[in-house]
C-alpha cells in the first residue's frame, strides 16, 4: 500500500515564476492537508482540502497561494511569481473519510523542497 | 489560540541514556495529541497519539502521557540509540469544523555513541 506520493522531491524557481507541487493522498484517503516548513522551524498549516472542496484556506497566504484537489487526479499547491521568502519544504498529508476518531491522524508525504533563486 | 510549546534543543545524549522532551499544550476543548519523528531529509512519520486523558501512547520503546491537569504530553525512552537522532515534533489536532495540526517547534536530538 503505497504511501503519501510527492512530487517534484526539488524544485528550483528563479523569482517570478510560477511553482506546482502535486500531491497524491494515499489509496482510499479524500483528506488532504497542505503545510509548509520553514528552515529549523515547525510546520505551519495552509490548507486542507477534500475532493473538489477547500475546507479550510486559514493557512494560506492571501496573494500567490492557490490549492485544489480535483476529482481526479493529485492535489496541486500552486504558488505564482515565486519570492525568496517562498523557499521552504511542503508536505502534504492525508487522512482517510469518516468520523473525527478516524480522521485525526494524518500520514505525511516525503515533502517538496522548493528553493527560489 | 490553540498552541503546542516544546522543549527547545538540540539534545544531546550518550547511548542508553534516558530521553526526556517536554511538550505541552493550549487547547479548547479535548484535542488528540501526537508526536511525529523527521529524520534527515525525509517527512514526519508518526511515532505515537493519545486521544484522551490519561492515554499512553507507545512505540518503539518511546512512551507518553496524555495529561490534562497538566496539560502536558512529554516524551520518553527509557534507553536510546544512535539511530533515534531525529527531529520530534509535539502536535495537536483541531477537529472543530476542520482537522488541522498544530505543532511544536521541534526538538533535535542527537545520540552519541
Amino acid at each position: 500500500n503505497a504511501g503519501v506520493m510527492q512530487n517534484p522531491r526539488h524544485l528550483v524557481r528563479r523569482r517570478g515564476q510560477e511553482a506546482r507541487l502535486r500531491c497524491s493522498p494515499m489509496k482510499g484517503h479524500s483528506h488532504v492537508y497542505w503545510y509548509r516548513q520553514l528552515p529549523e522551524e515547525g510546520l505551519k498549516f495552509m490548507v486542507y482540502l477534500q475532493k473538489e472542496n477547500i475546507i479550510d484556506e486559514s493557512g494560506m497566504p492571501k496573494e500567490r497561494f492557490s490549492a485544489e484537489f480535483p476529482k481526479e487526479g493529485p492535489s496541486i499547491l500552486r504558488i505564482q511569481q515565486v519570492v525568496r521568502g517562498d523557499s521552504a519544504a511542503y508536505f502534504c498529508a492525508s487522512s482517510p473519510p469518516g468520523t473525527a476518531a478516524s480522521t485525526d491522524t494524518q500520514y505525511f508525504g516525503p515533502g517538496t523542497r522548493l528553493t527560489v533563486l | 489560540g490553540d498552541s503546542v510549546t516544546q522543549m527547545e534543543g538540540p539534545v544531546t545524549l550518550s547511548e542508553e541514556a534516558f530521553l526526556t522532551i517536554n511538550c505541552t499544550y493550549t487547547a479548547t476543548g479535548y484535542p488528540s495529541l501526537f508526536w511525529y519523528v523527521q529524520y534527515p531529509g525525509e517527512g514526519l512519520q508518526l511515532l505515537l497519539k493519545a486521544t484522551k486523558a490519561d492515554d499512553k501512547g507507545s512505540n518503539k520503546g518511546f512512551e507518553a502521557t496524555y495529561r490534562k491537569e497538566t496539560t502536558s504530553f512529554h516524551l520518553e525512552k527509557g534507553s536510546v540509540q544512535v539511530s533515534d537522532s531525529a527531529v520530534y515534533f509535539c502536535a495537536l489536532i483541531i477537529t472543530s469544523g476542520t482537522y488541522k495540526y498544530i505543532f511544536g517547534t521541534g526538538t533535535r536530538l542527537k545520540v552519541l555513541a
